[in-house]
């Protein structure tokens, strides 16, 4: 039972760029979330998932796009990168939406 | 009304002592309220979670006090050790029936001390 699992760990981009990272959950959970933390701001929700083909905008969904085929796989797709998406994303995941699982992580740079 | 307002941003505690982090809310429908421990390099992981109907909750040298009526709840690290050194960040879920979306923290980064 791997839990929640993110790649890539880390990852550089230029500007205008694209890149999807990849969430995987092994838990059968419905709920998935994605978050971006950002030094001294907490986390900020971007996108969510009440289970599969059903998705919804966070907080700041803004520069982002989420899709959700199956239960277990819930990615994240940047089209064009900018700096301001120099983040640590998250992805997390919960059954009736009490304790949210988190995954390790992807920290992303934008230049 | 979605904030949840946390303080100190920062804190040192010597070992065994009492480590103290407080947060605030607005929004009266928020109905769970967990804190998440962080350390570096790591995902936030579930350390304990309280519902607005109980006033205390505790698991071994954590404890959450949960005021309602001020809409205040606190967690309490007791006996604190090096190890506990970490970034907490406390949570509040507001579950429409539809969606349950959790509202954080900004967090705070503790460093306890020989």
């Amino acid at each position: 039972n791997a839990g929640v699992t993110q790649t890539p760990k880390f990852r550089i981009l230029k500007i205008g760029q694209s890149m999807t990272l990849q969430c995987t959950q092994d838990m059968n959970h419905n709920y998935m979330y994605w978050y971006r933390q950002d030094p001294g701001m907490g986390l900020k929700l971007i996108y969510y998932s009440v289970g599969a083909g059903i998705t919804d905008k966070g907080e700041v969904p803004n520069g982002y796009n989420v899709s959700r085929s199956t239960t277990e796989d819930f990615p994240l797709r940047l089209e064009l990168a900018a700096p301001s998406q120099t983040s640590v994303y998250f992805c997390a995941s919960s059954d009736s939406g009490t304790g949210q699982f988190f995954g390790p992580g992807t920290r992303l740079t934008v230049l | 009304q979605q904030q949840v307002k946390q303080s100190p941003q920062s804190l040192i505690v010597q070992k065994g002592g009492i480590s103290i982090i407080n947060c605030a809310y607005e929004n009266t429908a928020f109905d769970y309220f967990p804190w998440y421990q962080q350390f570096p390099g790591k995902g936030p992981a579930l350390l304990i979670a309280i519902r607005p109907d109980v006033s205390e909750k505790k698991e071994g040298r954590f404890t959450i006090s949960f005021n309602k009526s001020a809409k205040q709840f606190s967690l309490h690290i007791m006996d604190s050790q090096p190890g506990d050194s970490a970034t907490y960040f406390c949570a509040a879920r507001h579950n429409t029936g539809t969606a349950s979306k959790l509202t954080f923290g900004t967090g705070t980064r503790l460093q306890v001390t020989l």
